[in-house]
């Protein structure tokens, strides 16, 4: 099954609000990654935290990582209509032969 | 990061035809990857392109049906063979390498229709 379970789905907030996006996963890792899709577009890479960290910062990007819980949450300050994409979360896992596997992905809409 | 560039961009094709995506990378990297993603859903890894050596296949694709081609570090192919409908799909290549190796970087994608 899925290793990386998403949560909400979708996600509709006001331009300057901010947005958080949660991530469950089943077994150990070694990192997680957050990616953002425009628009059925390429992936682009946003925040790597490793199993032994609990908190990053990238700009107006927050990303924690709970182990004991094995989840991770993404948070976008301030948002703008551009950050309007599908997020993804996916694991680096032993259990997967380090291969990332990816999360279903929470669509984001910042409305203007 | 790395800089990877696919083509084609996009593609309509016929049922029972084969097309082949290619994926260019700007630097030498170790490991190359494919990925689909059907319509609404998340990404799926099809393969692990080896250089030097047969592509690695995930659960429920098969060679046959997705060969891949990895001739040097920075290039990679795969094609995906006899299509059907059901393998309307966008097509991703991804490097890992470079100085944070564990980051994966993609590419823009190949968007397949297959009619």
């Amino acid at each position: 099954s899925q290793q990386g379970e998403e949560d909400p789905q979708a996600l509709s907030i006001q331009e300057g609000e901010n947005a958080t996006m949660n991530c469950s996963y089943k077994t150990s890792i070694n990192n997680l990654q957050w990616y953002r899709q425009n628009s059925g577009r390429g992936l682009v890479h946003l925040i790597l935290i490793r199993s032994n960290e609990r908190e990053k910062h990238s700009g107006r990007l927050r990303v924690t990582l709970d182990t004991s819980k094995k989840s991770s949450s993404l948070l976008i300050t301030a948002s703008r209509a551009a950050d309007t994409a599908s997020y993804f979360c996916a694991t680096d896992a032993m259990e997967y032969g380090n291969k990332l596997v990816f999360g279903a992905g929470t669509i984001l809409r910042v409305k203007s | 990061s790395a800089v990877i560039s696919q083509k084609p961009s996009r593609d309509i094709c016929q049922r029972g035809t084969s097309l082949t995506i290619q994926c260019q990378v700007d630097s030498q990297v170790t490991m190359m990857f494919w990925y689909r993603q059907q319509p609404g859903q998340s990404l799926t890894l099809i393969a692990t392109a080896n250089q030097g050596s047969e592509a690695t296949y995930e659960s429920g694709f098969v060679i046959d049906k997705f060969p891949i081609s990895r001739p040097n570090l920075t290039f990679s192919t795969l094609t995906v063979s006899n299509m059907s409908p059901e393998d309307s799909s966008i097509y991703l290549c991804s490097v890992e390498g470079g100085p944070r190796t564990d980051t994966q970087y993609f590419g823009p994608g190949t968007r397949l229709t297959v009619l």
